[in-house]
């Protein structure tokens, strides 16, 4: 079955304090690997796109890689407006999959 | 330029109703996909439509429809309401569609949808 799978649910960090966010997945025929970032009450913002494993993208404090069986979003250096919920999703053929997101909190 | 705009923001219905959903997509974007997002869970996928046709269908009743027109807009439609179709529904837009496209979705900020 396919599935997407992201950890941790919830992340609480203080300012400036570095981590990573996971992003496993079991697909057939994976056609890329997307991160979104979403604000209460607001549809998903596009982050990144990853299509084949090795892949790093890179956008001010947040870097994406993929391997064959997962992704991660490292936070280097957080700040206070990166608190938000951040999805993977993952297409495979023609049908796309969101994980549940991690809520990200950034403590000033 | 415009994003993903939809309409209505903000809906309430009663079960056994009708609900009509409308998104326009970004210009220049020929495909349309919509999310079903359930509070404090991922979206769901619904739907992909790329130049008018159907070439994604998630895991939905047939309760659920949808269409694309010849200018790009979109329409999802849902029948015969229950409590649980309560949600934010998203729509999205890309530059293309289809099996063999891997091209990143632009979303909308929804239509919360309230089912009584």
């Amino acid at each position: 079955e396919d599935q997407v799978t992201q950890s941790p649910e919830a992340l609480r960090l203080q300012e400036g304090e570095s981590s990573s966010l996971n992003c496993s997945y079991t697909v057939s025929g994976l056609r890329g690997l997307f991160w979104y970032r979403q604000d209460p009450g607001k549809g998903p913002e596009f982050l990144f796109t990853l299509y084949s494993a090795g892949e790093e993208k890179e956008k001010e404090r947040l870097k994406a890689t993929l391997t064959k069986k997962e992704s991660f979003l490292h936070i280097t250096a957080p700040k206070p407006e990166d608190s938000a919920t951040y999805l993977c999703a993952v297409q495979a053929g023609n049908q796309f999959y969101f994980g549940t997101g991690t809520s990200l909190t950034v403590i000033p | 330029d415009a994003g993903v705009t939809q309409s209505p923001t903000h809906l309430i219905k009663t079960r056994g109703q009708h609900v009509t959903l409308r998104c326009s997509p970004i210009s220049g974007h020929k495909s349309v996909s919509w999310y079903q997002q359930v509070l404090g869970q991922g979206p769901q996928f619904i739907f992909q439509y790329y130049e008018k046709e159907e070439r994604g269908r998630g895991n939905f009743p047939d309760r659920f429809s949808a269409r694309q027109f010849p200018n790009y807009s979109s329409e999802l439609n849902v029948n015969a309401l229950l409590l649980g179709d309560s949600a934010l529904y998203l729509c999205a837009s890309s530059l293309r569609g289809g099996t063999g496209v891997n091209q990143p979705q632009h979303f909308g900020d929804g239509t919360r949808l309230s089912i009584l």
